[in-house]
């Protein structure tokens, strides 16, 4: 199996802050990777795939970016609603895998 | 829209089997895979296992296969969970997403969830 290794595990952010999380595929996924958020107590939602490409209706403040074993979601400026848990996961291979999550939490 | 939704929350004991549901509308259920995802409390996702409802293709994570049974029934638009000997480890909230429609292997839109509760 591919292993996805998320950092950190959790961060304290402010509304308006800009933040990063890593996501470490165990090979080369070629791109193949998928970004979700979740609520508590709501399903996940897709928000990015291919890596970098916005998934429709989500917001411009997210996006992705990397490539072959390395990538991140970005918030540009964070707003009420983002803080939430997010995962990414691997499709390059089709015994798929999710990261462990992030917990994205208000300072 | 495309919706999926899933069948209410379910208390067993162990042992007993059980039977879930994910009923796909608004879009050719047919034509889409359909994915389970565990959540047990606290933790993160996992996948299950997939299903094409076209021609019943079914892949299982290893981590899954044996353990659980994976079905459609095309003529209702309906994916099936099953578990035949449930066990208090099973308790989790259990989630099925459809495939994705620009990229294979992505999942949009996903259901509300389902929490299964194993529990003597």
């Amino acid at each position: 199996d591919i292993q996805m290794t998320q950092s950190p595990s959790s961060l304290s952010a402010s509304v308006g802050d800009r933040v990063t999380i890593t996501c470490r595929a165990s090979q080369g996924i070629s791109n193949s990777l998928a970004w979700y958020q979740q609520k508590p107590g709501k399903a996940p939602k897709l928000l990015l795939y291919a890596a970098s490409r916005l998934e429709s209706g989500v917001p411009s403040r997210f996006s992705g970016s990397g490539s072959g074993t390395d990538y991140t979601l970005t918030i540009s400026s964070l707003q009420p609603e983002d803080f939430a848990t997010y995962y990414c996961q691997q499709y390059y291979s089709t015994l798929y895998t999710f990261g462990q999550g992030t917990k994205l939490e208000i300072k | 829209e495309v919706q999926l939704v899933q069948s209410g929350a379910e208390v067993k004991k162990p042992g007993e089997s059980l039977k879930i549901s994910c009923k796909g509308s608004g879009y050719s259920f047919t034509s889409y895979w359909i994915g389970w995802v565990r959540q047990m409390p606290g933790k993160g996702l996992e996948w299950m296992g997939i299903i094409y409802p076209g021609d019943s293709d079914t892949r299982y994570s290893p981590s899954f296969q044996g353990q659980v049974t994976i079905s459609a029934d095309k003529s209702i638009s309906t994916a099936y969970l099953q578990w035949s000997s449930l066990k208090a480890s099973d308790t989790a909230m259990y989630y099925c997403a459809r495939g994705g429609t620009a990229v294979a292997g992505t999942w949009s839109p996903w259901g509300q969830g389902t929490l299964v509760t194993v529990s003597s």
